[in-house]
């Protein structure tokens, strides 16, 4: 597939089972941050979104976890799916608008095994 | 549907050409980007216009020139096509700080 070659981080999971992505942004000042899905051969498809002044949001078998400590944000897919097989990318709004300029990190494939 | 769509969706050419991609919305959003996917799946942002206004412009060399006739449409010309520039390239939109939608990609491919 696309990932042939591709050096990103890699989680595999088995179908059923809890993953976790990780995301180190690079702004402390960022005040907006998203996960996107990407399919092969697809656009980027928005997950779910948190604002700086929350650290958990929660929606449908997801959860984003933003750390401004050490400025980790993380998604968390409950009950992973083989449809869940795709890259995952964090992105954040530097300061000064939301949902604007997105400065994207490198991506990671999730790979779920049936 | 309402969508995000690109035209073409595979572009394939020589070296020194121009070409242009086309980006249309009809989600009622007023502000449009283009980002550029490298082949390590890198996106990085290229433009974005709000109303038709340019209000982003990231260090890109000038032989790419983006064009919005309207806030539902923002095209993409390339001049003088070089090798690097093969990438997928997405175009986005959204409103009111709302998350970006994007489209399914231009996959452009210098010979």
């Amino acid at each position: 597939g696309e990932s042939v070659g591709l050096h990103l981080p890699t989680l595999s999971v088995q179908e059923g089972d809890n993953s976790i992505i990780n995301c180190a942004y690079s702004n402390s000042a960022s005040d907006y941050f998203i996960w996107y899905k990407q399919e092969s051969g697809k656009g980027p498809q928005f997950i779910i979104d948190i604002r700086s002044n929350m650290d958990k949001r929660q929606g449908q078998r997801v959860t984003v976890l933003l750390n401004k400590t050490v400025k980790h944000l993380s998604l968390q897919i409950a009950a992973t799916q083989p449809g869940d097989s795709a890259v995952y990318f964090c992105a954040e709004t530097p300061p000064g608008g939301y949902g604007n300029k997105l400065v994207f990190g490198a991506g990671t494939i999730l790979r779920v095994k049936s | 549907d309402t969508a995000v769509s690109q035209t073409p969706k595979y572009l394939v050419t020589q070296m020194g050409n121009d070409k242009s991609i086309k980006c249309e919305q009809n989600l009622g959003h007023d502000t449009m980007y283009w980002y550029k996917q490298d082949s390590k799946k890198f996106l990085k942002i290229m433009f974005s216009y709000n109303n038709k206004e340019l209000i982003i412009n990231e260090t890109v060399p000038n032989r790419f020139s983006p064009k919005s006739p309207d806030k539902a449409h923002l095209n993409l010309h390339i001049n003088s096509l070089e090798l690097g520039d093969s990438a997928v390239y997405f175009c986005a939109s959204n409103s009111n700080n709302q998350p970006q939608h994007f489209g399914d990609g231009t996959r452009l491919s210098i010979l």
